[in-house]
């Protein structure tokens, strides 16, 4: 079975910090892994994700993950936060062994809060 | 081009009775997910669809949980006899067939059982 954990419901940051969202998971196979944004009333959107190679992956709106295997983590960075990164943010793995198809475990998500 | 949609945006219904909801995946994807977002359980898997067969069902909560997928491409979530444990955002994405591409997923189907 696969799981993840989301540390922090909520992580509060002042614009032009770092943000960092922590991610960890729990796999016997091969994980792929992912990051999905949320914004109020909408679907999730794709922000990155980690199949194999490379294991620092960048994604959309400057946002970028290392995959640390011997961590089992997957934590989300950006440099400089924007007022427009406000929303809810979650982690997901799926099984890298099976190629047919995606089947995503989600964390519980983190709500990011910006301030000016 | 045109996304993932999903009809109706929201939906109120009394304990008991029936409910369809329903998603429009972008074309020419031939996967398709239902997952389940609630304040008590969060994000789940309900099924899968690879074309109009339904490969993995397991997320499915209960028998009064049923979908199907016609074409290729509309799919419908049928509830039955609804209970007010099924109140969630009950969101459908779709893919090109493949376990490393981007799932899209729609706005979803608000749905408030009374």
């Amino acid at each position: 079975a696969q799981s993840v954990t989301q540390l922090g419901s909520h992580v509060s940051v002042s614009e032009g910090a770092l943000v960092l969202l922590r991610c960890n998971y729990s796999s016997s196979v091969p994980p792929y892994l992912f990051w999905y944004v949320q914004y109020p009333n909408q679907g999730l959107q794709l922000l990155l994700k980690y199949t194999t190679g490379a294991t620092l992956v960048k994604g959309i709106n400057g946002f970028e993950a290392e995959f640390k295997k011997s961590e089992t983590s997957f934590h989300l960075t950006k440099p400089s936060a924007h007022m427009s990164d406000a929303a809810e943010y979650f982690c997901a793995v799926s099984d890298g062994s099976n190629t047919g198809f995606q089947k995503l475990v989600f964390g519980t998500g983190t709500r990011l809060l910006v301030s000016p | 081009g045109a996304g993932v949609s999903q009809s109706p945006s929201n939906k109120v219904t009394e304990k008991g009775k029936d409910v369809e909801l329903r998603c429009d995946p972008i074309s020419g994807h031939t996967a398709l997910y239902w997952y389940r977002q609630s304040l008590g359980q969060g994000l789940e898997f309900l099924i899968y669809f690879q074309g109009n067969s339904a490969p993995d069902k397991s997320g499915l909560p209960s028998d009064r949980f049923s979908a199907e997928r016609t074409g290729g491409s509309v799919s419908t979530l049928t509830i039955q006899r609804t209970q007010q444990e099924d109140s969630a955002v009950y969101l459908c994405a779709s893919s090109l067939s493949g376990a490393t591409y981007e799932q899209y997923f729609g706005p979803g189907t608000r749905l408030t059982v009374t």
